[in-house]
């Protein structure tokens, strides 16, 4: 079974230029997070799909960071304009929801971003 | 506010000692909690859970165990290989089966010393 794929794995931008970020889940997984790891830190919450809507963005800086998941399958994460702070590594995970039963989370490998 | 501490940022044990890594919560809704594993350069990994309703949870040579009174929980590995060096992630979530949102600590690497 293949895993979540996203891409790119590293890209370094100037401060104020514009990335974007793909991840494809794993097949059938109708759930898909985006997460931001700062070196350091613990992986936190950005934006939680279930197929193509939106369940949970609370955390998504909404003035610079944007997530689509049109067709419920691959998403997309764009950052515009980048800050400093923006360098982190950006891990997609998917799982599948099952009603009255826990879920394991499956992260890809996490795409590294430099904001210089 | 950080709401899953690992307080250890890391740890050395020798190959075939025990490790014991360890993470405390603040939030009460929690009542379902993770460890997942990460090599660098890869995602993270799920490890072994626990629920809320239990206090130990094993597979294999992972045991996990759980304090609700203190909400403080720990993972043993034993005995501790060299393929167990990397960094472990503590995470957590509310009662939402089917709609799990994780928030994690800030991670503990483990170093085994062959």
């Amino acid at each position: 079974e293949a895993g979540v794929a996203q891409s790119p794995r590293y890209k370094i931008i100037e401060k104020r230029q514009s990335v974007a970020f793909w991840c494809n889940p794993i097949s059938g997984h109708a759930t898909l997070y985006w997460y931001q790891q700062i070196l350091g830190q613990g992986p936190k919450l950005l934006i939680q799909f279930q197929n193509n809507g939106v369940v949970d963005d609370s955390q998504l800086p909404k003035d610079r960071f944007s997530a689509e998941r049109l067709k419920g399958v691959d998403s997309t994460l764009k950052i515009q304009p980048a800050k400093l702070e923006d360098s982190a590594v950006y891990l997609c995970a998917s799982s599948i929801p099952r009603t009255g039963r826990r879920n394991t989370i499956y992260f890809g490998e996490g795409s590294w971003l430099t904001v210089v | 506010d950080q709401q899953v501490k690992q307080n250890s940022p890391s740890l050395s044990v020798q190959e075939g000692r025990i490790s014991i890594l360890n993470c405390d919560y603040t939030n009460s809704m929690f009542d379902y909690f993770l460890w997942y594993k990460k090599y660098p350069a890869e995602g993270p990994t799920f490890l072994i859970s626990i629920s809320s309703i239990k206090d130990k949870n094993e597979d294999g040579r992972f045991t996990v165990f759980l304090n609700k009174s203190a909400k403080h929980l720990s993972l043993h590995i034993v005995p501790s290989q060299p393929g167990d060096s990397a960094v472990y992630f503590c995470a957590a979530t509310p009662s939402n089966f089917g709609n799990e949102k994780l928030t994690f600590g800030t991670g503990t690497r483990l170093t085994i010393i062959p």
